[in-house]
């Protein structure tokens, strides 16, 4: 079964540091581009950051720009955020999601994990 | 960034109307557009890729339509599992922007 599992949210204060995880089953990991994608509490979906599938092309959300870093291990088929300096906006659900891509670069999200939830707060 | 706006927020409609949801994007997008159903504490769930291919799997009465900047979703015949949030997303330029969704109730 083809799935992408999300894990490593959780509670934290503002300024503080959380590291998200997305483990992958079912397909090649290495042949995908991957996205977080981020919702806050009863507002909409919001784009956080891509990776291709050779880490060669990285792009982030003005947001997060410069405080979030996106990594993947193909050896490992994951995918990881690493979240700093986190402010109360960024409390919301996570998601992973795969991305197969056309030629020119244009990959749309196929696969969405459940989530994880990260809440910042004092 | 393109901005894409999705029309109408709400929607109330009846098992079996035919419902068409509108999306606008602020240049154009040529067809990298993609629609995403998501239902309460669920993940979104993609139905459209490429503004109007069928994703595997997803009933034949969701269809899409569109290019450029203007495009649409519509759902044939409303069934009860139908009613949910959805939304439209731009793939063609980084930072991917969605529309703000829209929310389909039962009449």
């Amino acid at each position: 079964e083809v799935q992408v599992v999300e894990s490593g949210g959780g509670l934290v204060k503002p300024g503080g540091s959380l590291r998200l995880s997305c483990a992958a089953s079912g397909f090649t990991f290495s042949n995908y581009s991957m996205n977080w994608v981020r919702q806050a509490p009863g507002k909409g979906l919001e784009w956080v950051s891509s990776i291709s599938s050779s880490r060669s092309y990285i792009y982030y959300a003005d947001s997060v720009k410069g405080r979030f870093t996106i990594s993947r291990d193909n050896a490992k088929n994951s995918l990881y955020l690493q979240m700093n300096s986190l402010r109360a906006e960024d409390t919301a659900v996570y998601y992973c999601a795969r991305a197969p891509c056309y030629s020119g670069g244009s990959c749309h999200m196929d696969v969405w994990g459940k989530g994880t939830t990260v809440t910042v707060s004092s | 960034d393109i901005q894409m706006t999705q029309s109408p927020s709400t929607l109330s409609a009846s098992v079996g109307d035919r419902v068409t949801i509108t999306c606008r994007a602020s240049q154009s997008i040529s067809n990298w557009l993609a629609w995403f159903q998501q239902k309460p504490g669920k993940a979104p769930a993609l139905l459209i890729y490429k503004a109007s291919r069928l994703e595997s799997g997803v009933p034949s009465r969701f269809s899409g339509s569109g290019s450029g900047t203007e495009f649409t979703l519509t759902i044939s015949s409303l069934q009860p599992d139908d009613f949910a949030t959805y939304y439209c997303q731009q793939y063609y330029t980084y930072p991917y922007t969605f529309g703000q969704g829209t929310k389909l109730e039962i009449k």
